[in-house]
């Protein structure tokens, strides 16, 4: 069956450290890997995505993803952290075979002075 | 501006009202989407309409009811809704099903 997980509700960091943010996946086709941020009463927005290609997705912000394939994963990551990148962070993913996209629970990224 | 506009922004409706979500968007999509957000729950999709023609219906309850006028307008009409209905509601559109969604900022719903 089709899944996405993020295991972390919530991930604090201080500004200026680097920051990871966990998905994992379940697919029976190939997955199309999404990360969308979602910032206090706005809805989500497109961070990035992995279709095929480098494993290593740059996307906005400073923001870049690695696709891992024997660990089924899709970690958000960034260098150097942002007070102002504490928003809400979806992982997403679609199935090619079924053609769904399904969103994760979310994961609430805080960033500290 | 995502160019996804939802009016209105917040709306409290009591359980035998009827009334209507709208969603526009002008970036030329095929695809548009609604999707539920409730509290410490995955986004549910709700509906896809894909040139206008509904392509996907998740089990939503009958009191909830999309139109699909045209490809850059989409409605959610609501009526004899339940307050475990309370949530945020986000239209959305795409290029076509592989590309990345466009969301709008969302109609918080309150039914009382």
């Amino acid at each position: 069956a089709q899944s996405v997980a993020q295991p972390e509700d919530q991930v604090n960091v201080a500004e200026g450290n680097p920051l990871t943010v966990k998905c994992t996946y379940s697919v029976s086709g190939n997955p199309y890997l999404f990360w969308y941020v979602q910032y206090p009463n706005r809805g989500l927005q497109f961070l990035l995505k992995y279709i095929t290609g480098d494993n290593l997705v740059k996307g906005s912000y400073g923001f870049e993803a690695e696709f891992n394939k024997s660990q089924t994963s899709f970690h958000l990551k960034k260098p150097s952290a942002l007070v102002s990148d504490s928003a809400l962070y979806f992982c997403a993913v679609r199935d090619d075979n079924t053609d769904k996209l399904i969103f994760g629970t979310g994961t609430r990224l805080q960033v500290f002075p | 501006e995502t160019g996804v506009t939802q009016t209105p922004r917040h709306l409290v409706m009591g359980m035998t009202n009827k009334k209507s979500l709208k969603c526009e968007q002008h970036l030329g999509h095929n695809a548009m989407y609604w999707y539920k957000q409730s509290a410490k729950k995955p986004l549910e999709l709700m509906f896809v309409y894909n040139f206008k023609e509904q392509t996907e219906n998740n089990s939503v309850p009958s009191r909830f009811s999309p139109e699909c006028p045209n490809s850059s307008h989409l409605f959610l009409h609501l009526h004899t809704l339940q307050p475990e209905d309370s949530a945020l509601y986000l239209c959305a559109s795409s290029r076509d099903r592989n590309s990345p969604l466009h969301f709008g900022n969302g109609t918080r719903l309150t039914v009382t």
